[in-house]
């Protein structure tokens, strides 16, 4: 199965500022995806991440907000740009690919905007 | 539309105590159905998945059985301990959908000596 780590794991962020998060898996792998879980709520996909390409986004999500890279097929990174107390949530990075597609998460990313 | 519906928590449980938690399901076409487990400041971790009619996903005690009849894969186990604590989510994933998975809302487990 695939390992995969995310920085930083939580943060407290002012409204109005970006952050980024980033996943890095510990194989290649074929797709990545990041996902959004609000307080009490399930997971919502936000962009499938295309290495070499631009993110396809889920409807209700745009790039000017969540613009997302894939440099490689390791890592990849969201912005959450020009936060609201409403992005407060849990992002989660996954992964499929290799000789599975099982999809792989990781530890998700805690972010509470004041 | 896609859809998965899952039974509402808290479930509160002594241990030992039998476990179903309901999961039904909407799709077009012919979904893998997965079962995945949030303990508590975790992540998402894969309990089990079945990915046609009438397959049983089977992992730490845990069973679910795909049933196209009644679209549900109903989550199972016949004596819970304290360390099954945490958040269950049901999830489908169409074939040919990219991988993309659909999520049920959760359902919070809290099992008590």
């Amino acid at each position: 199965s695939a390992v995969i780590s995310q920085k930083p794991s939580r943060d407290i962020c002012q409204r109005g500022t970006s952050l980024t998060i980033q996943c890095q898996v510990d194989s290649q792998v074929t797709m990545m995806f990041w996902y959004r879980q609000q307080p009490g709520q399930s997971l919502t996909l936000i962009a499938t991440a295309n290495q070499g390409s631009e993110a396809t986004y889920e409807s209700g999500f745009v790039i000017d907000k969540f613009p997302i890279s894939r440099p490689n097929l390791t890592f990849s990174t969201l912005t959450v740009s020009n936060m609201s107390p409403e992005d407060s949530s849990i992002y989660l990075c996954s992964s499929t690919g290799g000789r599975t597609d099982t999809q792989y998460f990781g530890p998700g990313t805690r972010l509470t905007v004041l | 539309g896609n859809s998965v519906t899952q039974m509402e928590g808290p479930v509160t449980l002594s241990e030992e105590a039998f476990l179903t938690i309901n999961c039904t399901y909407t799709a077009t076409g012919y979904p893998s159905l997965f079962w995945y487990v949030q303990y508590p400041g975790e992540g998402l971790q894969l309990l089990l998945k079945a990915t046609k009619a009438d397959d049983k996903g089977s992992n730490k005690g845990f069973e679910a059985t795909y049933r196209k009849e009644t679209t549900s894969f109903h989550l199972e186990k016949g004596s819970v301990q304290v360390s099954d604590s945490a958040v269950y989510f049901c999830a489908l994933r169409l074939t040919g959908g990219g991988n993309k998975l659909t999520f049920g809302t959760g359902t919070q487990l809290k099992v008590e000596l």
